[in-house]
């Protein structure tokens, strides 16, 4: 079982819909990632958070230390939202700083 | 030029060819990455570089071999691969890993194809 877990792993939704993908994680950690990755490859950093919330646009991440778990949403979707999103975190006490990746979640966003 | 830059974009190389794949930043950065990105899997970290000196080194097999010249150069070279060696390959650097303060920037990545 991965150390983080997305949810769900594909995701098809019409423009203007409000999204939410989900992360989940077992470890103690001292800060957690969102990413966005486009086709063709390159990488994103959306946010990075310890706690609370953060926005930005139309984008919203949450996170629940006690609970381990982290949403982003992402509101008034459109199809240029269309992408993979990754969470990662970076565990407690790791002396080398790595970040352990979630998955993804590919998001489809239809017009 | 501003980021973290890769070259080549897309790679085809055969099982005995020997290539480099180069990623070069321009954020004043200490520390740089590499990652191996596999067809829905996670983020494999490769190899860590920090003031050019290796800090990680995942278990990688001998056939990838980094080097960094310099804090804002780094390469992978590559030999003898397996065409499960196949995957998109992503450097990434960040100023500060010593902190909680951790932010990575990512490169375009090199798609490499092992035939």
């Amino acid at each position: 079982k991965n150390e983080v877990e997305q949810s769900p792993q594909n995701l098809t939704a019409q423009e203007g819909e409000f999204i939410t993908i989900n992360c989940s994680y077992s470890v103690g950690i001292s800060a957690l990632h969102w990413l966005q990755q486009h086709p063709g490859g390159g990488i994103v950093s959306l946010f990075m958070l310890s706690s609370g919330k953060k926005k930005h646009g139309r984008l919203i991440a949450t996170i629940n230390i006690q609970e381990k778990h982290s949403s982003l949403h992402i509101t008034a979707s459109h199809p240029r939202d269309s992408a993979v999103y990754i969470c990662a975190v970076l565990p407690l006490m790791d002396s080398n700083y790595q970040l352990i990746w979630g998955a993804g979640t590919k998001l489809i966003i239809k017009p | 030029e501003t980021g973290v830059t890769q070259t080549p974009r897309h790679l085809v190389m055969g099982m005995t060819n020997k290539k480099s794949l180069k990623c070069e930043q321009h954020l004043g950065h200490n520390a740089m990455y590499w990652y191996k990105q596999s067809a829905k899997k996670p983020l494999e970290l490769m190899f860590v570089y920090n003031f050019k000196e290796q800090t990680e080194n995942n278990s990688v097999p001998s056939r990838f071999s980094p080097e960094c010249p310099n804090s804002s150069h780094l390469f992978l070279h590559l030999h003898t691969l397996q065409p499960e060696d196949s995957a998109l390959y992503l450097c990434a650097s960040t100023s500060a890993p010593g902190l909680a303060i951790y932010e990575q920037y990512f490169g375009p990545g090199t798609r490499l194809t092992v035939t």
